[in-house]
């Protein structure tokens, strides 16, 4: 069974460019979370889409959206790139909607260097 | 507000040895823990979880323990192995909540 899946893997933009990352969940799995990932700051939540509708946001600027398609296939987006956005930015799909129990399983991530 | 903590931001083990990696958080909601491990360049890969009914989990060489007392999570690792070498993130979550992960710790074995 194939893993979450996130392309590109690497990519550098420029200050005030724009991206879009895409994720293709575990087959099968209908929830699919974004992270992001900066050198001592952790894992930080961006947000979760359960059935093309978000259900949780994390604490990130306007910027940071995303969505889900009818397949589950994820992309986020992120406008007007600044420096401090450079990061991994992880997706991670489980096979329902977050709730106890339910593990979630990462993709290798998108590594996003803004300069 | 750092609902989970990871207070070690490193540890360095002796291979064949113990390690232990301790997480501790505040919300008292939290019904939901788990263990990822994560290698350079690649996603967090799950290892273990608990839910906050039981106070110990085992698989193979992992397990976690849960002390909801003292709002304290950790994963014994034995015997330690030099592939065990990585950053280990402890997360938990509230239900429907999202999934809220401390910052890692660097866990490196010696031989």
């Amino acid at each position: 069974k194939a893993g979450v899946t996130q392309t590109p893997r690497y990519l550098i933009k420029t200050r005030g460019q724009q991206v879009t990352l895409s994720c293709s969940p575990i087959s099968g799995h209908r929830s699919v979370s974004w992270y992001q990932q900066t050198p001592g700051q952790g894992l930080q939540f961006l947000f979760e889409y359960f059935s093309e509708t978000q259900r949780n946001k994390g604490n990130f600027p306007g910027r940071f959206s995303g969505r889900q398609f009818s397949n589950s296939r994820s992309e986020m987006n992120v406008s007007t790139l600044e420096l401090g956005d450079s990061a991994l930015y992880l997706c991670a799909s489980s096979p329902f909607a977050r709730d106890s129990g339910n593990t979630i399983y990462f993709g290798e991530g998108s590594w996003l260097t803004v300069v | 507000d750092q609902q989970v903590k990871q207070n070690s931001p490193s540890l360095s083990v002796q291979e064949g040895r113990i390690s232990i990696l301790n997480c501790d958080y505040t919300n008292s909601m939290f019904d939901y823990f788990l263990w990822y491990k994560k290698y350079p360049a690649e996603g967090p890969t799950f290892l273990i979880s608990i839910s906050s009914i039981k106070d110990k989990n085992e698989d193979g060489r992992f397990t976690v323990f849960l002390n909801k007392s003292a709002k304290h999570l950790s994963l014994h690792i034995v015997p330690s192995q030099p592939g065990d070498s990585a950053v280990y993130f402890c997360a938990a979550s509230a239900g429907a909540q999202k999934l809220v992960f401390g910052q890692g710790t660097r866990l490196t074995i010696n031989p």
